[in-house]
């Protein structure tokens, strides 16, 4: 399966700021998704990111909060807007080749905000 | 430490023993599935899938179990080792969709 790189690995900010989370893969990949893992719960998307278009967000996330880029087959950026202590999370990408197919995540970007 | 499973369910077993670790689907138009396994500091891992034209799928020291009838998938560890403790999740999808909807997780202890 696809390699997945994510930077940050992990991230302490300052509440009010904004980061970028970068998803890198090793391969041409036809669907790229974000996901958020709040402590101790499961998985929940917030987006597909689409390949020279909008993103696709979920009932709950917002462009202006989570703006992302797909500008490529290989690659996508989260943003996470105007961060407070509630955005402390787990940030994963993940990947597939299409609905119905296994998707394959990175390692995830640990991020607490103060 | 890392802050994932730290509320979840625990299924504590002994080294050696096999392993059941059960998941209650929630949409009766599933029809593909994936148990998923995160250790500490990691991402969710692919273990194995199963589609729902069948009811039973064997890997390496894995088999997953799918009962229709019920909404039910289980995950079956043969001899379990402690690199098999982590949390382990289902997901479940329905076919030409991309969504997966993952369930709340179980958190695996291996006990030596």
């Amino acid at each position: 399966s696809a390699v997945i790189s994510q930077k940050p690995s992990r991230d302490i900010c300052q509440r009010g700021t904004s980061l970028t989370i970068q998803c890198q893969v090793d391969s041409q990949v036809t669907m790229m998704f974000w996901y958020r893992q709040q402590p101790g719960q499961s998985l929940t998307l917030i987006a597909t990111a689409n390949q020279g278009s909008e993103a696709t967000y979920e009932s709950g996330f917002v462009i202006d909060k989570f703006p992302i880029s797909r500008p490529n087959l290989t690659f996508s950026t989260l943003t996470v807007s105007n961060m407070s202590p509630e955005d402390s999370s787990i940030y994963l990408c993940s990947v597939a080749s299409g609905g119905g197919q296994p998707q394959h995540f990175g390692d995830g970007t640990r991020l607490s905000i103060l | 430490g890392e802050s994932v499973g730290l509320h979840l369910p625990t299924l504590s077993v002994q080294e050696g023993d096999n392993s059941i670790i059960n998941c209650a689907y929630s949409n009766s138009a599933s029809d593909y599935f994936i148990w998923y396994k995160q250790e500490s500091g990691k991402g969710p891992q692919f273990i194995i899938d199963i589609r729902s034209n069948m009811d039973k799928r064997q890997g390496q020291r894995v088999t997953v179990l799918l009962n229709k009838t019920v909404k039910h998938l289980s995950l079956q560890i043969a001899a379990t080792q402690p690199g098999d403790s982590a949390v382990y999740f289902c997901a479940e999808n329905t076919s030409g969709t991309y969504k997966y909807i993952f369930g709340t997780g179980t958190r695996l202890k291996v006990l030596a």
